[in-house]
């Protein structure tokens, strides 16, 4: 059975680039959350969905951060533009029910913006 | 606000010692306690839980209880292998809440 998968694993970009990482949940989940690691901060929550639908993305930096979730198999995390201090570990994470808190990660994608 | 203190780390333990990583926290009402571990390159994925007071989670050797009137959630494991090392993270669920909070984690290594 797939675990959650991040596309792409590595992604190497220039400060002004619009970046696009990809999710795709474990199939049934219906809540998908996006992550970022850092040394300094450690483990942030960005944003989650529930059923597709966005419930709290108070943890998005700033406008330059977007993400959709079209259908229940697909999420992007978008950064336009790119800057140097958005290089992290990217995670997806998804769920399910009542068991909301017993996230499956996927592996990451780590960014580095030069 | 809710919030999750680990022990400092890295620690470097060798195989067949005793581990304990402290984990505390701060939350109104009864959270739930999680511990979450992230090996070299992976995601991180969910080790054991508690739901409530007095309750002992455990998972691949690894134990901890839910102690509500120290507000303590302290990992351990009698006989730690090589295996293990990775990094620990301990987390909590406010009632109800569908947001985790992580601690800022604490490096595990184990030596041969």
């Amino acid at each position: 059975d797939a675990g959650v998968i991040q596309s792409p694993r590595h992604e190497v970009t220039e400060m002004g680039q619009e970046v696009t990482l990809r999710c795709k949940p474990i199939s049934g989940h219906d809540y998908l959350f996006w992550y970022r690691q850092t040394m300094m901060r450690g483990l942030e929550l960005l944003i989650y969905f529930n059923n597709n639908v966005p419930i709290d993305d108070s943890g998005m930096p700033e406008d330059r951060f977007s993400a959709k979730m079209p259908n229940a198999s697909f999420s992007t995390l978008k950064i336009q533009p790119s800057e140097p201090r958005d290089s992290a570990v990217y995670f997806c994470a998804s769920s399910f029910g009542v068991h909301v808190n017993e996230q499956f990660f996927g592996p990451g994608t780590r960014l580095t913006v030069l | 606000g809710n919030s999750v203190t680990q022990m400092e780390g890295p620690v470097t333990l060798s195989e067949e010692a005793f581990l304990t990583i402290n984990c505390t926290y701060t939350a109104t009402g009864y959270p739930s306690l999680f511990w979450y571990v992230q090996y070299p390159g992976e995601g991180l994925q969910l080790l054991l839980k508690a739901t409530k007071a007095d309750d002992k989670g455990s998972n691949k050797g690894f134990e901890a209880t839910y102690r509500k009137e120290t507000t303590s959630f302290h990992l351990e494991k009698g006989s730690v292998q090589v295996s293990d090392s990775a990094v620990y993270f301990c987390a909590l669920a406010q009632g109800g809440s569908e947001k985790l909070v992580f601690g800022k984690g604490m490096k595990l290594t184990v030596n041969p």
